[in-house]
């Protein structure tokens, strides 16, 4: 079974940094694309930062873009979200999420296949 | 910039047919931007439903369905429930790489 439990939320001031771990098991890991998703009370779904299988491409959202690092360890099943010089407007449930991909070709399907319940980040003083 | 527009809200009869649409600000929506939906009741992670337009994910019932209706995507729902009442999102790729990913702002669906 597929599962993706995210971990490192919390309440922390402005301008500070907060690291988020998105630990993976029941599927081989390196397979995989992973993404962050956020969303702020109340609002819609946002994209926040993918990175390829092999950390060989990675992206960001303009919001986070300078800010926010991702990275993974493939060898610990682990996906990361580095979050420096936090804003309020970044207080958001934090989802961690796979990108779906063909399972006979590995070419990605463009789509989030599974995804973590989050991890409440909140930024205030 | 590119928006991906969606109907803030909508409502359907309990045994109704009901489509929401997933448009561009700029542009029409083809296979090409392999658009997916989800859903989401308040409290819970998102539900993948569609992918790649109109592929099924594992366990959703087939009164789910995707298509290419003009210049949008479309989810449809045939004969809705009242778990069917969610927030709906899509998202699109508009291009080759791993940024190129954009939500919706989403549908909130109500069944009465």
């Amino acid at each position: 079974e597929v599962q993706l439990v995210e971990s490192g939320g919390g309440l922390v001031q402005p301008g500070r940094s907060l690291r988020l771990s998105c630990a993976a098991s029941g599927f081989t890991f390196d397979d995989y694309a992973m993404h962050w998703v956020r969303q702020a009370p109340g609002k819609g779904l946002e994209w926040v930062s993918g990175i390829s299988w092999n950390s060989g491409s990675i992206g960001y959202a303009d919001s986070v873009k300078g800010r926010f690092t991702i990275s993974r360890d493939n060898a610990k099943n682990s996906l990361y979200l580095q979050m420096n010089s936090l804003r309020a407007e970044d207080t958001a449930l934090y989802y961690c999420a796979r990108e779906g991909s063909d399972i006979l070709t590995g070419y990605t399907l463009n789509y989030f296949d599974y995804w973590g319940q989050g991890t409440l980040v909140t930024v205030s003083s | 910039q590119t928006v991906v527009t969606q109907e803030p809200s909508f409502s359907v009869s309990p045994g109704g047919t009901v489509t929401l649409t997933c448009g561009l600000s700029s542009g029409s929506v083809s296979t090409s931007y392999y658009p997916s939906w989800y859903q989401q009741t308040p409290g819970q992670a998102p539900r993948t439903l569609i992918y790649s337009t109109n592929t099924r994910s594992s366990g959703v019932p087939d009164r789910f369905s995707g298509s290419i209706l003009g210049n949008k995507a479309a989810l449809t729902i045939t004969g809705a429930q009242a778990d069917d009442e969610s927030d709906y999102y899509c998202v699109l790729y508009m291009g080759s790489g791993i940024s190129d990913v954009v939500f919706g702002g989403g549908t909130k669906l109500t069944v009465l």
